[in-house]
């Protein structure tokens, strides 16, 4: 069975501090997809970020980057220098192969941070 | 661009109503999914539809269904609600064909409270 674990329920830092929400999955399939979804209190989840299994190339989109081991399967993510903005709940999930297609997701419990001025 | 609509955004049930919740994707998504949040069981999927036909489900009971029309629009329907059903369901809707990206667009869901 898929699973994902947010090990960090919730971080609080300061304006300017780095701060890495950690993400560990399982799965059997040797095709998947993970990813970083951001709730703010607004409710709804915003995309970050998409990587598949056969790309282990870290990824950098502006302060956010990503960090994805296979080898210790678990997929990183570090926002560089926290601004209040980055307060939200952040989600890890994993895509499940399934027959004919799907777009279900298996989420983490997710990783509350606040960022403090 | 209009993104993805659910309605209504908050509603209050007592125990055996049932409750239908609708979503509207984004024009031209054709696969809509719907997840279920509670701050015991975190995100859950309920069922996914492409097309009009569903296309995957999670494990809920029965009493949890849904469907999707022609236009893409889904709605999901809760019968002989209990107090457990209290949650945000939040609808997500994706480009996808056959294939699997996972790049869903969420709405920023119903809040359903079941006193």
């Amino acid at each position: 069975a898929q699973k994902v674990t947010q090990a960090q329920t919730e971080i609080s830092v300061v304006e300017k501090e780095d701060v890495t929400l950690d993400c560990v999955y399982e799965t059997r399939d040797t095709t998947y997809y993970l990813f970083w979804y951001k709730q703010p209190p607004s409710g709804e989840l915003v995309f970050l970020i998409r990587r598949n299994s056969f790309d282990e190339q870290n990824e950098i989109s502006g302060r956010y980057s990503w960090n994805f081991q296979k080898s210790t399967s678990s997929f990183n993510f570090t926002i560089t220098a926290s601004q209040v903005v980055d307060s939200a709940v952040y989600f890890c999930a994993l895509s499940e192969a399934t027959r004919g297609g799907s777009e279900k997701l298996v989420f983490g419990k997710g990783t509350k941070l606040t960022v403090n001025p | 661009k209009a993104g993805v609509t659910q309605t209504p955004r908050y509603l209050i049930k007592t125990r055996g109503q049932q409750v239908t919740l609708s979503c509207s994707p984004i024009s031209g998504h054709r696969s809509v999914s719907w997840y279920q949040q509670t701050p015991g069981q975190g995100l859950q999927f309920l069922f996914e539809y492409f097309s009009e036909t569903q296309r995957n489900k999670g494990n809920f009971p029965g009493r949890f269904s849904g469907r999707q029309f022609s236009n893409s629009r889904s709605e999901m329907n809760v019968s002989t609600l209990e107090l457990g059903d209290s949650a945000l369901y939040l609808c997500a809707s994706s480009p996808a064909g056959t294939g699997q990206t996972g790049e869903l667009f969420f709405g920023e869901g119903s809040r359903l409270t079941v006193l």
